[in-house]
């Protein structure tokens, strides 16, 4: 079976300061993989999206970046937070090429600028 | 401008009587819509899917209707337990290559016992 895994669960950063989050997905090949942002109380909004190694499409232009350096591993980063950059951040996977798109979400990380 | 909207409101029913959620949508052409649920502090978990040739799909005490005239769906949930209570999002399709959705904002879901 497949799972997703994200880490850290919680992050306390201040602003200014650098940022990377990482996201695993085991149990299947070439996946797509995405980065999603939920504010509180919000919907979600996607960040950044990639279909293969290397390959990475971002959705709202920000100071954050993504990075995929092996076929199932996905990276978010920044090199200065903001305050704004604080939120519930969730890794996802779908089948490549799927029919359907259900996605399947990470367990999340709370990231809190100061 | 598109846009998709959930029940404004927070819904709160009854144990046992069934809850409706609605989703709607403006200048989209889903090929497919899907629903999950998202515990507080958890990633959203996929629910169910129906394409724009279903008009209702049913799982266990879910049901979900498609009405691509109106731009909605509804979700139906059946018997409710205080356990369905979360917040439910709905997502639409927009036709890349990726998979691609676009997630409504949500609806929470109280069931009172």
């Amino acid at each position: 079976s497949q799972t997703i895994h994200q880490w850290p669960a919680t992050l306390v950063q201040p602003v200014g300061s650098p940022l990377s989050l990482e996201c695993t997905v085991e149990g299947t090949s070439n996946p797509n993989l995405y980065w999603y942002r939920q504010a509180a109380g919000r919907g979600l909004q996607l960040l950044f999206y990639s279909v293969g190694i290397g390959q990475i499409s971002s959705e709202v232009p920000q100071n954050l970046s993504a990075s995929r350096p092996q076929d199932r591993q996905f990276i978010l980063s920044s090199k200065k937070l903001l305050l704004s950059d604080s939120g519930f951040y969730l890794c996802a996977w779908s089948r490549f090429a799927g029919t359907t798109g259900e996605q399947y979400f990470g367990p999340g990380t709370r990231l809190t600028v100061t | 401008s598109q846009k998709i909207e959930q029940n404004s409101e927070a819904l709160n029913i009854q144990e046992g009587k069934t809850a409706t959620l609605t989703c709607n949508y403006t200048n989209y052409s889903p090929a497919y819509l899907q629903w999950y649920r998202q515990d507080p502090g958890r990633g959203p978990v996929f629910l169910l899917l129906i394409r724009e040739n279903e008009k209702e799909k049913r799982k266990e005490r879910l049901k979900v209707t498609f009405d691509t005239t109106l731009k909605q769906s509804l979700f139906h949930i059946t018997a409710s337990q205080p356990a369905d209570s979360a917040t439910y999002l709905c997502a639409l399709d927009v036709g890349t290559s990726y998979d691609k959705v676009i997630f409504g904002p949500g609806t929470s879901l109280s069931v009172i016992p």
